[in-house]
């Protein structure tokens, strides 16, 4: 099946630090994968949809200067947390693959502290 | 804007029940409907994708259903066991499916030894 692996699973950092955070499609190609953000006790939420080889889409409310995503190959996508602060903390996590009748596979997700 | 609405929010039942999970949504124009299983600290494993065109869905003894009209979808869990306790997710796009998803937040299942 469809394999979504996402890095690193957990980080803890300072106030002020960029954090970067990896999604690969392993055995697939994916032109789209989207990126969620679920708060404590909180549903998940699109943040926005990384698309290959040009510029993501963000959702309303989302920054996309804090948010910087990269996704300059079929199967990686990158999410830079930029100069974290304490309110930037929660569980970041990834999907790759849908459209048409195809369904989202997700990675592990990335727990953020930012102290 | 498409939102989705999943009751109950948490559930807890003794071993061996058959139970229902439930999910609305407010756009009927929904493309695909899937259900997820999230442990604690995890991420998410999917369950059941429900296309376009169908109206149910069955794996093992899970069994998912789809009524775009009414704007509702039913997971059901039948012989519980304690390794099912989770909480369950539902979610749906539109845009040919092509869309992320929009979640509820979820059932969180406990079922009792």
């Amino acid at each position: 099946g469809a394999v979504v692996s996402q890095h690193p699973s957990r980080v803890i950092c300072k106030s002020g630090t960029s954090v970067k955070i990896e999604c690969r499609s392993l055995d697939f190609q994916a032109t789209t994968m989207f990126w969620y953000r679920q708060f404590p006790k909180k549903s998940l939420m699109l943040m926005a949809t990384s698309n290959e080889g040009s510029k993501a889409t963000y959702e309303q409310g989302v920054e996309k200067d804090k948010f910087l995503i990269n996704h300059a190959s079929l199967t990686l996508s990158t999410l830079t947390v930029t100069s974290a602060h304490p309110e930037d903390s929660s569980f970041y996590i990834c999907s790759a693959g849908g459209g048409g009748d195809q369904p989202q596979h997700f990675g592990d997700g990335t727990r953020l502290s930012i102290l | 804007k498409q939102e989705v609405t999943q009751i109950p929010a948490a559930l807890s039942v003794p071993e061996g029940e058959n139970l229902v999970l439930n999910c609305s949504f407010t756009d009927s124009a929904i493309y695909n409907l899937q259900w997820f299983r999230q442990d604690p600290g995890k991420g998410l494993t999917s369950l059941l994708l429900i296309q376009s065109s169908q109206r149910e869905q069955t794996s093992g003894r899970l069994n998912a259903s789809l009524d775009k009209s009414s704007g509702r979808s039913t997971l059901y869990i039948a012989a519980s066991q304690p390794g099912d306790s989770a909480t369950y997710l539902c979610a749906g796009n539109s845009g040919g499916g092509a869309d992320g998803l929009t979640f509820g937040k979820g059932t969180h299942l406990i079922i009792q030894p």
